[in-house]
């Protein structure tokens, strides 16, 4: 059962586009991750968000928790050709027993 | 500051043989310490986790092991490599509550 639900899957855009992607569950969540991955490497950390309703903002992107800590949206402003990546959401239960991810939004942008 | 070091980077193995992966996570003490599988198109599966030396938690039934013989070290292995092993490992760890932070992956081909 996939717990957290990424959409779109794939996304291409060109440069200077503003782009939203969602990250949604039937579940509640404590806190909430959004990674960054590029192939043949690790995901890195975007940022956390806990409380709902928080918006958090690093550069142009703008992260969102759902009132409810049940889903989460990404949203890029004036996207860049080095935005492009795999973007994962990722929720944890406050439990050592790691995070659930969603499959990902393969993003490119196009020069 | 906190590092984590996986590797190989790259291995391609016949079926029938041995796997044994290696992580290692340097300037912290007593971490969580998680073994993800990526395949594609099903996302970031959780694998094993450890909250302490000799202590594993199996997420699903599988063809690996895992184990902690070191504080800081975590080793995914296998008797016996199945072809429906293949995919991209990665090693991750975190203190209670904090993000995971990964490493920089194995891609483990079985031929």
């Amino acid at each position: 059962t996939q717990l957290l639900e990424q959409s779109p899957q794939f996304l291409s855009i060109q440069e200077g586009e503003n782009l939203t992607v969602y990250c949604n569950s039937s579940s509640v969540f404590s806190s909430l991750q959004w990674y960054r991955q590029e192939p043949g490497e690790g995901p890195v950390l975007l940022v956390t968000v806990v409380t709902g309703g928080e918006v958090k903002k690093l550069k142009r992107l703008t992260f969102q928790f759902g009132d409810a800590r049940k889903d989460s949206s990404l949203h890029i402003t004036a996207a860049q050709p080095g935005d492009t990546g795999l973007y994962l959401c990722a929720g944890g239960r406050g439990g050592a027993d790691g995070l659930t991810f969603g499959k990902g939004t393969h993003l490119i942008i196009q020069p | 500051s906190q590092t984590i070091h996986q590797w190989p980077a790259t291995l391609v193995q016949p079926v029938g043989s041995p796997l044994s992966l290696e992580c290692t996570v340097e300037g912290t003490s007593n971490p969580n310490l998680y073994w993800y599988r990526q395949a594609a198109g099903r996302g970031l599966q959780l694998l094993f986790y450890s909250v302490g030396i000799g202590q594993i938690s199996s997420e699903v039934p599988q063809n690996l092991s895992a184990s902690r013989p070191q504080d800081r070290q975590f080793i995914l292995s296998s008797k016996k490599l199945l072809l429906s092993d293949s995919g991209f490992y990665l090693c991750a760890w975190r203190d209670y509550n904090s993000p995971l932070h990964f490493g920089n992956g194995t891609r483990l081909t079985v031929t």
